[in-house]
């Protein structure tokens, strides 16, 4: 049972900031929100990871208000290789993850 | 460093019949892991190991073993194959509960396994 919900679907175009908000009601005091990418036949790869306030690496920024039971992937400036499958998941003590659905990303030019 | 390599990549099986799925790992990690991922869905844990000799259920085990002999590598088994284990495998690694603040999954890039 997925313990994230996030939008199914999402339009961008080239040069656009993007930003997809995850909601974990349930968040447990020991899991880490991370998001994973996918594109077509291929696994899962790690973008950013996070326990609160703000991360920032090459490719994203995550924001986690202080109750922790959200957080947004901030995508800035995307192109058309960022179309692919965002997935915000729990990562637990033992590192088992729960995927949803994701949310479907699709850039325009 | 090649990661996380899975063979097969393809396979094609008839009901009834037995596999192995390999996946190898050369990041010494300590976990490891076996998904599915069905049509238009995210990926469900099968089993998982946290350390050599070590394995454990995961959310849809039935139809499936695994074992954990050498730390770098994970197997999946199908003891006799059903048309409901058609899917895409991954298998994943991670450091560990040691580094579990900020050590990702790494994923293979799976085997796409169709049974007829």
């Amino acid at each position: 049972l997925a313990k994230t919900t996030q939008p199914i679907s999402m339009d961008s175009y080239e040069g656009q900031e993007v930003n997809i908000t995850c909601s974990h009601n349930n968040i447990a005091t020991n899991d880490y929100i991370t998001w994973y990418q996918q594109f077509p036949s291929q696994g899962p790869r790690f973008i950013i990871q996070g326990y609160k306030t703000k991360v920032t690496n090459e490719v994203a920024s995550l924001f986690i208000p202080a109750d922790r039971k959200s957080s947004t992937l901030s995508l800035p400036r995307v192109s058309l290789s960022d179309t692919a499958v965002y997935y915000c998941l729990l990562r637990p003590l033992w590192g088992a993850l729960t995927f949803g659905s994701g949310t479907r990303l699709q850039v325009q030019p | 460093n090649a990661g996380v390599t899975q063979t097969p990549k393809f396979r094609v099986l008839k009901t009834g019949q037995s596999m192995t799925l390999l996946c190898a790992q050369d990041m010494n990690h300590e976990y490891m892991y076996w998904y599915r991922q069905d049509p238009g869905m995210g990926l469900r844990l099968i089993h998982y190991s946290v350390g050599e000799g070590t394995t454990a259920k995961g959310e849809v085990p039935d139809g499936y073993n695994v074992s954990r002999l050498k730390k770098q590598n994970f197997l999946l088994g199908l003891e006799s194959a059903a048309p409901s284990q058609t899917s895409v495998y991954f298998c994943a690694s991670t450091l560990g509960d040691r580094g579990r603040g900020n050590q990702p999954q790494h994923f293979g890039d799976g085997t796409r396994l169709s049974i007829l």
